[in-house]
């Protein structure tokens, strides 16, 4: 069955520090593949996402992912984190059936 | 463009009250969804309707019905509220086709509810 793992439930860096959140997923076919951020008490934002081509791929916010085949990898990345990064993390990939398949979340937390 | 909206923000219902859940997008997508967001539990999908007429169940369906009463509007409705229904509810709505392949989802800002 399709599945999207985030092993990291929360996450804690100082700012200006870097980031990696890790995405591990589990599809038959060439996945579509997503970031979204949820700032607190919002909905879901697109941070980026990929469908083919170039492996790695930017974002908005200066965030980038790299999509890695054969580690069934998705991790999301960014080189130095600001305290407005605090917030929680969604991968997801698609399509099953039209539908998109989340992880759990991993929460962000920024140290000043 | 206002993008996904949805009404009420937040809620308060009684066990066994009924109550329904708005939501509208003015991108014309074709696919709208209704998911529900528990802590440590990420979204799990309730309905969602690929296009105008149809809908079809999600992960999550026992308790709720829904109506897509237009290319627009997708409403969700819980019949007789219980208690493990308290939870945060996004719509989400995209655009699908063979064509154009899978596109990402746009989210509304939620709706926040308690069943007391």
């Amino acid at each position: 069955a399709q599945s999207v793992t985030q092993p990291d439930i929360h996450i804690t860096v100082s700012e200006g520090a870097s980031l990696e959140l890790r995405c591990n997923y589990s599809y038959g076919a060439t996945p579509y593949l997503f970031w979204y951020v949820q700032s607190p008490g919002q909905g879901l934002q697109l941070l980026l996402k990929y469908f083919s081509g170039d492996t790695l791929v930017q974002g908005i916010k200066g965030f980038e992912a790299e999509f890695k085949r054969s580690q069934s990898s998705f991790n999301l990345r960014k080189p130095s984190v600001h305290w407005s990064d605090a917030a929680e993390y969604f991968c997801a990939v698609g399509p099953n059936t039209d539908k998109l398949i989340f992880g759990t979340g991993t929460r962000l937390q920024v140290f000043p | 463009n206002a993008g996904v909206t949805q009404t009420p923000k937040f809620q308060v219902l009684k066990t066994g009250q009924s109550m329904t859940l708005q939501c509208a997008q003015d991108m014309n997508h074709n696919s709208m969804y209704w998911y529900r967001q528990d802590p440590g539990m990420g979204l799990r999908l309730i309905y969602y309707s690929a296009s105008e007429g149809t809908t079809d169940k999600g992960e999550v369906p026992n308790g709720y019905n829904v109506s897509r009463l237009n290319k627009r509007e997708f409403s969700l409705r819980l019949e007789s509220a219980a208690p493990s229904q308290t939870s945060v509810y996004f719509c989400a709505s995209s655009y699908q086709s063979r064509t154009s392949g899978f596109n990402e989802q746009f989210f509304g800002p939620g709706t926040r509810l308690t069943v007391l």
